[in-house]
């Protein structure tokens, strides 16, 4: 079975610095998804940045990118000048590729990101 | 704007009652699912659906069952609600032909089980 682990329960970071969050996940399968999710107080589940696992170059969302290893299996998002927004709770999600019906995100248990001024 | 609309942003339910957790997407999609989400555990599956009238259990569907009687709408039962269920419930959709695409998901439920 596949699973996702994030390894940082909290992580904090100031004003205008970069911040990078782990994620690590486990499957046999060559061909999936990698997603970050953001969750503010508001609890709305907001797309952050997506990887499609037969693609090699890491994917870039303005101040948003990743770190995608997949020989390691490992998907880092990393978070350059960070700003009070960004302060919330951060899912890591994997997801086999299409065509399969139904088939669902399974999550990571979530980074809380603090950030201060 | 894709929607994915949950009934009650917040619900305070007696131990024993019979609960209903009502989810609707406007974008014709045909995946649903319902997520429980806990400090600690991240997001765990307990039900999706993938057509109309068709389920399929996730990793905890104990004391859980769904319904979708049409494409748009899909709903969490709790048959006899305990106060081990209390928690935020999130509801999420996606096309059939996903490629890509991410799941679009509703603002949550926090159910209060007393």
């Amino acid at each position: 079975a596949q699973t996702v682990t994030q390894s940082q329960p909290e992580m904090s970071v100031q004003e205008a610095e970069t911040v990078t969050l782990s994620c690590t996940y486990d499957t046999s399968e060559s061909d999936y998804y990698l997603f970050w999710y953001k969750q503010p107080p508001s609890r709305q589940m907001i797309l952050v940045i997506r990887q499609e696992a037969y693609k090699q170059q890491n994917a870039t969302e303005n101040r948003f990118s990743v770190n995608f290893q997949k020989a390691a299996k490992s998907f880092s998002l990393k978070i350059s000048d960070s700003q009070l927004g960004d302060a919330a709770m951060y899912f890591c999600a994997y997801r086999l590729s299409a065509n399969q019906a139904g088939t669902a995100l399974i999550f990571g248990k979530g980074t809380t990101l603090s950030v201060s001024s | 704007d894709v929607k994915v609309t949950q009934s009650s942003r917040y619900l305070v339910k007696r131990t024993g009652e019979k609960v209903f957790l009502e989810c609707v997407q406007d974008m014709d999609h045909e995946n649903m699912f319902w997520y429980r989400q806990d400090p600690g555990l991240g997001l765990r599956l307990i039900y999706f659906s993938y057509d109309v009238k068709m389920k399929e259990k996730g990793d905890i569907p104990e004391g859980y069952s769904v319904s979708r009687e049409k494409k748009e709408r899909f709903s969490l039962i709790l048959e006899s609600a305990s106060t081990n269920q209390t928690s935020m419930y999130l509801c999420a959709s996606t096309p059939g032909a996903m490629g890509s695409t991410e799941a679009f998901f509703g603002q949550g439920t926090r159910l209060t089980v007393v």
